[in-house]
């Protein structure tokens, strides 16, 4: 299968600050998306980006297709934006299956 | 409608018995997923529906497990004689597609197994 690999796997910040996460992958793909996995474990759509950029809020995200990277972007962070972010890729030949990394783990100290 | 749900949320169960977890998709949507989903891991793809049809099993998916979705809508899976190391979330989502893109995958909010 396709291997997703995220950086860093651990991020500690304080609130304000800004951050930049990243999602390498092995394989070209159709989809990117990225999620946030809230403390009840329910993983929260960010963005669906299979290439470009997009923004929402302090959020923002830009998938580089032909480099098989994805970065997303958090700005001015706030402690409700703790938790784990996961990148999911998807191959379109194997139908229905997105591949996930390990995720980066967040923390956001008041 | 409010999403994707999912039920129940938390069970507990004895090793060696049967589980079964519910999911109801989005209204609209024609595709249905589970994955499963370790302590400190990203999740794992389980299998899915299009409509009624089950199109794609994964290695995981042992002889024990079974899902279903008589009618291309809700959707069950099933675990019997279950053992410790299907302890975990599992997580049902959903999409609207119709090619061979997956389409943007609406998760719930999950079902924590733990075995005894």
């Amino acid at each position: 299968g396709i291997q997703v690999e995220q950086s860093p796997p651990d991020l500690i910040l304080q609130e304000g600050a800004n951050s930049t996460l990243r999602c390498n992958f092995s394989d070209s793909v159709n989809n990117l998306q990225w999620f946030h996995q809230n403390p009840w474990g329910q993983l929260i759509n960010l963005f669906y980006i299979p290439s470009g950029t997009k923004q929402n809020g302090r959020l923002s995200a830009t998938t580089v297709a032909t480099e098989r990277y994805s970065l997303l972007y958090i700005s001015s962070s706030q402690t409700t934006d703790s938790g784990v972010y996961f990148c999911a890729v998807d191959r379109g030949s194997t139908l229905g299956r997105l591949y996930f990394g390990r995720g980066t783990q967040l923390t956001v100290w008041p | 409608d409010t999403g994707v749900s999912q039920d129940p949320r938390h069970k507990i169960t004895k090793r060696g018995q049967n589980v079964t977890f519910r999911c109801d998709p989005i209204s609209e949507h024609n595709r249905l997923y589970w994955y499963r989903q370790t302590l400190g891991q990203g999740p794992e793809f389980l299998t899915y529906f299009q409509n009624e049809a089950q199109l794609e099993k994964s290695r995981l998916l042992s002889d024990r497990f079974s899902a279903e979705r008589p009618k291309g809508s809700f959707s069950t899976l099933e675990i019997q004689r279950t053992e410790q190391g299907d302890s975990a979330m599992y997580l049902c989502a959903s999409s609207l597609s119709w090619d061979t893109n997956t389409g943007e995958l609406f998760f719930g909010e999950g079902s924590r197994l733990t075995v005894l």
